[in-house]
């Protein structure tokens, strides 16, 4: 592993479905966050973790979950899937969750729910 | 609230230079960055101010102007593969990033 990954890359889901996004980082970063991205929108984050063992709301969190049990794993999960969660989703580490901290991004996952 | 303004989409020409305005109003100001974003790709980190000025890095330069809640990004030379989506962002009080929409960059040779 290589950076930051997440699984899967797409997926077409039927509405009220459970599904868990994975994201995993090998950078040893600290804080780590989820966000989605719609068309004609900004990137909204939807929850952030600035260390292990300690998980935050961001902008969007209502429906969606995550845990951070350790450094490496940030997984989201969308307890009932609706339509409005179609979206483009993207996982970002940083070393720190301070001001100068550039965010790392993975490749994003591609959620369909019908 | 909090808002990030950016233009929808510009074009240029192969070789020329482009200038991208971010105007923003946030509540807090922990510093600006800017991303590109291919199509289909994840946003890649290109710049960071958090003083007033000019930050110049390569072809890209990246100006702030905190008083004015303004800046820009930059390019000279522009090349095809420049052809992107640059992503405005501002770290507001809580430390959390806000983001534009997005300028979607169309070069022509």
């Amino acid at each position: 592993i290589a950076g930051i990954t997440q699984a899967p890359t797409s997926q077409i889901l039927a509405a009220g479905r459970r599904m868990t996004l994975r994201c995993t980082q090998d950078m040893r970063h600290n804080a780590m966050y989820w966000y989605r991205q719609d068309l004609g929108l900004g990137l909204r984050l939807i929850h952030y973790s600035n260390t292990a063992g300690t998980t935050g709301k961001g902008e969007v969190p209502d429906g969606y979950s995550v845990s951070r049990a350790n450094t490496d794993d940030f997984p989201l999960t969308l307890a009932s899937a609706v339509p409005s969660q179609t979206s483009v989703y993207f996982c970002a580490s940083s070393v720190g969750s301070g001001s100068y901290n550039e965010q790392f991004f993975g490749p994003g996952t591609r959620l369909t729910v019908l | 609230g909090q808002n990030i303004d950016q233009p929808t989409e510009m074009t240029a020409t192969e070789g020329a230079i482009v200038q991208i305005n971010c105007t923003y109003q946030t509540s807090g100001f922990n510093g600006l960055f800017w991303y590109q974003q291919h199509a289909g790709e994840a946003p890649t980190f290109l710049s960071y101010n958090v003083l007033d000025g000019l930050e110049e890095k390569g072809r890209f330069s990246s100006f702030l102007s905190r008083s004015k809640g303004y800046s820009y990004l930059l390019l000279k030379e522009l090349q095809m593969k420049d052809s992107a989506s640059y992503l405005c962002a501002v770290m507001d009080s809580n430390y959390q990033l806000i983001w534009g929409a997005g300028t979607k960059l169309i070069i022509k040779p």
